[in-house]
């Protein structure tokens, strides 16, 4: 069966800390591998990531995927209360299907 | 439109009653999807539309759930006699094709008293 697994589920930084969230899958037909944050109710995209050992980056998020031990992490550098987020991890298989992690809820405390 | 859109974006019923949850994809957007999430869980897969093509129904959950998609564009997500565990929120999601990136609407909260 399918599945994303993500780590920590929750985590509490202070401002300024830099965190790192992980991701882990066992999918068939693996085909990449996007990472969201969901701050109400509407996750917004931040990578799509396809090849492995590319780093991906937006100001101070950045991530990377390994497709030989199967996982990504995200970092986040010099954290805001902004950050304060559910941050998600999909893995795209096949044709079309998403499979959704349960997401690491990230606080950030000021 | 900029976005996709969900209505409403609220909904309490009460168990029994039949709910319809709309989806306005991007224009364009020919892969649109339904999601459910529940509270402290991640998304759950119900259903898939691409293009004409027949759509994968394989994440209903039962078949109180049910979903049409009309001339490729807009979406409803029925439920029917609607339980306390359907209360969850449903988001929308597509994309210009299938496996590119996904846009999310802003999600309609279902509670079911």
């Amino acid at each position: 069966e399918d599945k994303v697994v993500q780590s920590p589920l929750s985590l509490v930084v202070h401002e300024g800390d830099t965190v790192t969230l992980n991701c882990s899958y066992e999918v068939t037909n693996f085909r990449s591998l996007l990472w969201y944050k969901q701050e109400k109710k509407a996750p917004t995209f931040l990578f799509m990531l396809t090849s492995s050992g590319i780093e991906k980056k937006s100001g101070r998020l950045s991530s990377i995927l390994d497709k030989k031990e199967l996982f990504s992490i995200l970092n986040i550098t010099a954290t805001q209360t902004g950050d304060s987020a559910i941050y998600l991890c999909a893995v795209t298989s096949g044709t079309y299907k998403y499979i959704f992690g349960t997401g690491t809820r990230l606080k950030v405390l000021a | 439109g900029a976005g996709v859109s969900q209505s409403p974006s609220n909904k309490v019923t009460e168990k029994g009653k039949d709910v319809e949850l709309r989806c306005d994809p991007i224009s364009g957007h020919t892969a649109l999807y339904w999601y459910r999430q529940s509270l402290g869980q991640g998304l759950e897969f119900l259903i898939y539309f691409q293009g004409n093509s027949a759509p994968d129904k394989s994440g209903l959950p039962s078949d109180r759930f049910s979903a049409e998609r009309t001339g490729g564009s807009v979406s409803t997500l029925t439920i029917q006699r609607t339980q306390q565990e359907d209360s969850a929120v449903y988001l929308c999601a597509s994309s210009s094709r299938t496996g590119d990136t996904q846009y999310f609407g802003p999600g309609t909260r279902l509670t079911v008293l």
